[in-house]
């Protein structure tokens, strides 16, 4: 099956600091997800980006599809942005949503 | 807006024991989603459904049985509980088939199996 490998697996930053999470896929994708999980284990959808770039505020996400990778940028980080980012991949029609193993983010204030 | 609602938050289970998770969704969405997480990992697909009255095989189905009589409701059930089944459970519910629109997640249910 497709692998996702997320990096670097953990991540400290001061607040007010920017970062880049990386999203690398073994095969071409239709679809990929960027979720936040915060430190009360809810799961929220960032993006949903399977091509193109897109920004919500400080957070902005790029997937060059052709490439096979898709990166997070966190601009300004805040403490809340701490906890664990996943990429997740859909590698074809009808298929299952495959999730990477996650970038655990710590912001300290 | 409740979107994804998942009841129980929190449970302890015996080995052995049975039980049944409850996700509903306010969303009308046809397809539904169980997952599991464990430690260090992403979250895995157990079971999943396309539609009112249909169930699917995902991932970890094994020790697992799903039932969507219901659009809104999709049941998760332990037969038979055993300590490999602590983990937190997400129910997911999306507009169109499983890639093509966004998974909307539920809050998680912990549960612990002894």
């Amino acid at each position: 099956g497709i692998q996702v490998e997320q990096s670097p697996p953990d991540l400290i930053l001061q607040e007010g600091a920017n970062s880049t999470l990386r999203c690398n896929f073994s095969d071409s994708v239709n679809n990929l997800q960027w979720f936040h999980q915060n430190p009360w284990g809810q799961l929220i959808n960032l993006f949903y980006i399977p091509s193109g770039t897109k920004q919500n505020g400080r957070l902005s996400a790029t997937t060059v599809a052709t490439e096979r990778y898709s990166l997070l940028y966190i601009s300004s980080s805040q403490t809340t942005d701490s906890g664990v980012y996943f990429c997740a991949v859909v590698p074809g029609a009808n298929s299952k949503l495959t999730f990477g193993k996650g970038i655990t983010l710590s912001v300290r204030p | 807006n409740a979107g994804v609602t998942q009841t129980p938050k929190f449970r302890v289970l015996k080995t052995g024991q049975s039980m049944t998770l409850l996700c509903a969704q306010d969303m009308n969405h046809e397809y539904m989603y169980w997952y599991r997480q464990d430690p260090g990992m992403g979250l895995r697909l157990i079971h999943y459904s396309v539609g009112e009255g249909t169930t699917a095989k995902g991932e970890v189905p094994d020790g697992y049985n799903v039932s969507r009589l219901k659009k809104q409701n999709f049941l998760l059930g332990l037969e038979s509980a055993a300590p490999s089944q602590t983990s937190v459970y997400f129910c997911a519910s999306s507009y169109g088939i499983l890639g093509n629109q966004p998974q909307h997640f539920g809050d998680g249910t912990r549960l612990s199996i002894l």
